[in-house]
C-alpha cells in the first residue's frame, strides 16, 4: 500500500514569492491534516479536512496561508507571500476516519522550505 | 495551553543497550496517546496509540506503558540498535478535542 505522499520534498524561495506544497493521502483515507514543524519543535497542525470539508483551519494564518482539498482526495497548501519565519517542513498526514478520534494519522515525508 | 514535554531532548547510548524516555502530559480529561518515530529524511512512522490506563504495547524490541492518572508514558528500546536512530515524538489527544499535541521529541542515536 502506498504511503501519504508529498511534492516537493525540498524547496528555496526568496521573501514574498509564493510556494505550494501538494499531498496525497492514502487511498480511502477521508481526513487529511497539515501540520507545521518548526526546527526543534512538534509538529503544529494547521488545517484538518473531513473529506473536501475544512473541519479545523484555527491555526492557519488566513493571511497568507491557504489550503484546498477538492474532490476530498488530493490537497494543496499555498503561501503567498512567503516570509522568513516560513521556513519549517510541512507535513501532511491522513487517517481512515473510521475509529474516531484516536485514528493512527499516517505522515508523508514532509517538504522542508528555506526562505532567504 | 496543553504542555507536552518529553524528557530527555536527546540521548546517545551504544548498541547492544537498553533505554527509555519520558512523555509527560496533562492527567485531567485524557483521551489517548500517540507515539512516533521519525528518521531522518523520512516520514514519521506510527508505532503505538495508547487509550487506557494501564495499557502496555509492544512492537518487536520496542514497547510503551501508559498511565493516564499521573500523566505519563514510557518508551522502551530493548537492545538498541543503530537503526533505532531516530527522533521519538509523542502527540498528546485530550477529550474533547479533535487534534494531537505533540512533544518537542527525544533524538536518540544509537552508537555501533
Amino acid at each position: 500500500e502506498a504511503g501519504v505522499v508529498q511534492s516537493p520534498r525540498y524547496k528555496i524561495i526568496e521573501k514574498k514569492q509564493p510556494v505550494a506544497f501538494w499531498c496525497n493521502p492514502i487511498s480511502g483515507h477521508n481526513t487529511l491534516y497539515w501540520y507545521l514543524q518548526n526546527l526543534g519543535q512538534g509538529p503544529e497542525l494547521l488545517i484538518r479536512y473531513e473529506n473536501e470539508e475544512a473541519v479545523d483551519d484555527s491555526q492557519l494564518p488566513k493571511d497568507r496561508f491557504s489550503a484546498e482539498r477538492l474532490k476530498g482526495v488530493d490537497s494543496t497548501l499555498k503561501i503567498q507571500p512567503a516570509e522568513l519565519g516560513d521556513s519549517a517542513v510541512y507535513l501532511c498526514a491522513s487517517s481512515q476516519g473510521t475509529s474516531g478520534r484516536s485514528d493512527t494519522q499516517y505522515f508523508g515525508p514532509g517538504t522542508r522550505l528555506t526562505v532567504l | 495551553i496543553l504542555n507536552v514535554e518529553q524528557s530527555p531532548q536527546s540521548l546517545h547510548v551504544q548498541e547492544g543497550d537498553s533505554t527509555n524516555f519520558t512523555c509527560s502530559f496533562p492527567s485531567s480529561n485524557f483521551y489517548a496517546l500517540h507515539w512516533y518515530r521519525w528518521e531522518t529524511a523520512k516520514s514519521p512512522e506510527a508505532l503505538f496509540v495508547m487509550t487506557l490506563n494501564g495499557d502496555e504495547k509492544k512492537k518487536g524490541r520496542i514497547s510503551a506503558t501508559l498511565n493516564t492518572k499521573e500523566g505519563y508514558s514510557y518508551l522502551y528500546i530493548k537492545g538498541s540498535q543503530p537503526e533505532d536512530s531516530a527522533t521519538y515524538l509523542c502527540a498528546f489527544l485530550q477529550g474533547g478535542s479533535e487534534k494531537l499535541v505533540f512533544g518537542k521529541g527525544t533524538k536518540l542515536t544509537v552508537n555501533p
